[in-house]
C-alpha cells in the first residue's frame, strides 16, 4: 500500500524566507504527484502537478521537484509572505488510479 | 476554470437522520470522489465513481452510500447519521484525458448531534 509522509507536520518561518516542504512516498511506481494548498475550513486548491516523467514544475514563486527513484518531492516557495500561511498537502496517483495523500505541512509565515 | 460545488458549507443533523451531501462538477469529468477529513487522520477516501452509475468503495465506506445518476452529480448518503460521522466532507472530480489532475469542492462541515 502506498504511504505518503510529510515532515514536519507544522513549521513557522519569518516573512521573506524561502519555504521548503518535503513529501516522501513508499512506492515509486506513481503516475503523477500533485501539491495542494488548504486554508482553514476550506477545500483543497491545486498548486502544481508533476507527471512521473518530469523532474520539476514551476508556477510563479512555487517550484516542485520530483525524484521518483528515491520517492521524494519538494515544494519550494520563494520569498514567503503572510498570505502563504496554510496547510500544504501532497498526493500521488499510483496503481489502479488510486490517490494517496500525505497529512500535510501546516505553515505559518510570521510578518 | 473547473468548478466543483457542494450543496452546503455547513450542516447540522441529528443522530439517526438520513443525510444527503450533493456535489456537482461542470467539466464533464468521469471520475468523482468523496473524502472525509479529520484532524490527525488526514483525507480518507469514502467512495469513488469512475463513471455514471459506477461506484467503488474506498477505504472507509461503512455507514455511507453513494449515487451517480448523471455525470456531473455525485451524492453521498449517510443512511443513519451518527456522531462519529461529524467531519469535513470533501468532494473532488478528476480529468482522465491527460494528467489525472484532481479538483476539489469547498467542503461541507457536517455536525451530527
Amino acid at each position: 500500500k502506498q504511504e505518503v509522509t510529510q515532515i514536519p507536520a507544522a513549521l513557522s518561518v519569518p516573512e521573506g524566507e524561502n519555504l521548503v516542504l518535503n513529501c516522501s512516498f513508499t512506492d515509486s511506481a506513481i503516475y503523477n504527484l500533485q501539491w495542494f494548498r488548504q486554508d482553514p475550513g476550506k477545500g483543497l486548491t491545486s498548486l502544481l502537478l508533476i507527471q512521473s516523467s518530469q523532474r520539476e514544475q514551476t508556477s510563479g514563486r512555487l517550484n516542485a521537484s520530483l525524484d521518483k527513484s528515491s520517492g521524494r518531492s519538494t515544494l519550494y516557495i520563494a520569498a514567503s509572505q503572510p498570505g502563504d500561511s496554510a496547510t500544504y498537502l501532497c498526493a500521488v496517483i499510483y496503481g489502479n488510479n488510486r490517490l494517496a495523500f500525505g497529512k500535510g505541512n501546516q505553515v505559518v509565515v510570521i510578518p | 476554470d473547473v468548478k466543483v460545488t457542494q450543496s452546503s458549507r455547513y450542516l447540522v443533523k441529528r443522530t439517526g437522520e438520513k443525510v444527503f451531501l450533493e456535489c456537482v462538477q461542470d467539466m464533464d469529468h468521469e471520475n468523482m470522489f468523496w473524502y472525509r477529513q479529520d484532524p490527525g487522520l488526514g483525507l480518507r477516501l469514502i467512495y469513488f465513481s469512475y463513471d455514471v452509475k459506477m461506484k467503488e468503495k474506498g477505504d472507509i465506506p461503512e455507514g455511507y452510500s453513494v449515487s451517480r445518476e448523471k455525470k456531473e452529480r455525485f451524492s453521498l448518503i449517510l443512511e443513519s447519521a451518527s456522531t462519529n460521522q461529524t467531519s469535513m466532507y470533501l468532494c473532488a472530480s478528476r480529468e482522465t484525458s491527460t494528467f489525472y489532475e484532481q479538483y476539489f469542492g469547498p467542503g461541507t462541515r457536517l455536525t451530527v448531534t
